[in-house]
C-alpha cells in the first residue's frame, strides 16, 4: 500500500493552462515536501511545507499543507513548458525516523 | 544546502558483476540515506547510513546484496552485488538538508544490467 497517494500520474496540457497535482494520505505528517525531477538528474527541493493549513507560494507554484496534515497540493498557473518534469510529493511521518517517504510522482508535460 | 558528487553516472554492467556507486557530501552529515528508483517509478529508500554504525535497510533490502560503507563524515559507498536485469534502475544519494527539512539529493547512477 502506498502510503502517500499522488494524482494524477500523468498530465499532459497546452502552455498558459493552469493545474493541480493532490498529494493524499490517511497518515499524518511532521512535514511534506515538494520536489521536482527532470530526466538525468536527482529531485529537486521546491518547498516544505510544515504547519497545517499553510500556504506556500513560489512564483506561479501555490503549495497548500492539509489543514489535518495528512495532504497537499500543488497548483501551477498558466503553465510554460519549462515546468515539464516528474512532480514529486515526499513526507516525513510524524512520530517516525526522519525516513523520507515518496509518492509516485506526477509526469507533467507542458506543450508550447 | 548541501552538494552532492555521485558516481558513476551512468553504468552498463554484465549480470552476475558487482558496482559500487560513491556519493561525497561538501560538508558534514549524521546520515546518508540511499535510494532506487526504478524505470517509470518513484523513489524507494533502500537504508540509511549512519558514520560509525552499520547501516539501517528497509524492509526488502539486505546487506549482503546492497552492502554500504560509510568511512566519515562526508563519503559513502552502494554496492549493487551479483547483479540482475532486475537491478536495472537509478540509484541516488540524500542527505538532509542544513536549511531545515528539505533533503537534497545527487544527480543519480543509472544502472543497466544486461
Amino acid at each position: 500500500t502506498q502510503l502517500l497517494e499522488q494524482s494524477p500520474q500523468f498530465l499532459s496540457i497546452q502552455e498558459g493552462e493552469n493545474l493541480t497535482v493532490y498529494c493524499n494520505s490517511s497518515s499524518v505528517f511532521s512535514s511534506l515536501q515538494w520536489y521536482r525531477q527532470e530526466p538525468g538528474e536527482g529531485p529537486v527541493l521546491l518547498v516544505t511545507v510544515v504547519t497545517g493549513g499553510e500556504v506556500k507560494k513560489l512564483k506561479r507554484l501555490t503549495f497548500q499543507f492539509g489543514d489535518a496534515r495528512k495532504d497537499s497540493s500543488l497548483h501551477i498557473t498558466a503553465a510554460q513548458p519549462g515546468d515539464t518534469g516528474l512532480y514529486l510529493c515526499a513526507g516525513v511521518k510524524r512520530g517516525g525516523s526522519e525516513k523520507l517517504v515518496f509518492g509516485k510522482g506526477t509526469k507533467l508535460t507542458v506543450n508550447p | 544546502s548541501a552538494v552532492i558528487s555521485q558516481k558513476p553516472s551512468r553504468d552498463i554492467c554484465q549480470r552476475g558483476t558487482s558496482l559500487t556507486i560513491q556519493c561525497q557530501v561538501d560538508s558534514q552529515v549524521t546520515m546518508m540515506f540511499w535510494y532506487r528508483q526504478q524505470p517509470g517509478q518513484s523513489l524507494t529508500l533502500i537504508a540509511t547510513a549512519n558514520q560509525g554504525s552499520e547501516a539501517t535497510y528497509e524492509s526488502g533490502f539486505v546487506i549482503d546484496k546492497f552492502p554500504i560503507s560509510r568511512p566519515n563524515l562526508t563519503f559513502s559507498t552502494l554496492t549493487v552485488s551479483n547483479m540482475s536485469p532486475e537491478d536495472s534502475s537509478i540509484y541516488l544519494c540524500s542527505v538532509r538538508s542544513d536549511r531545515g527539512y528539505g533533503y537534497t539529493f545527487g544527480s543519480g547512477t543509472r544502472l543497466t544490467v544486461v
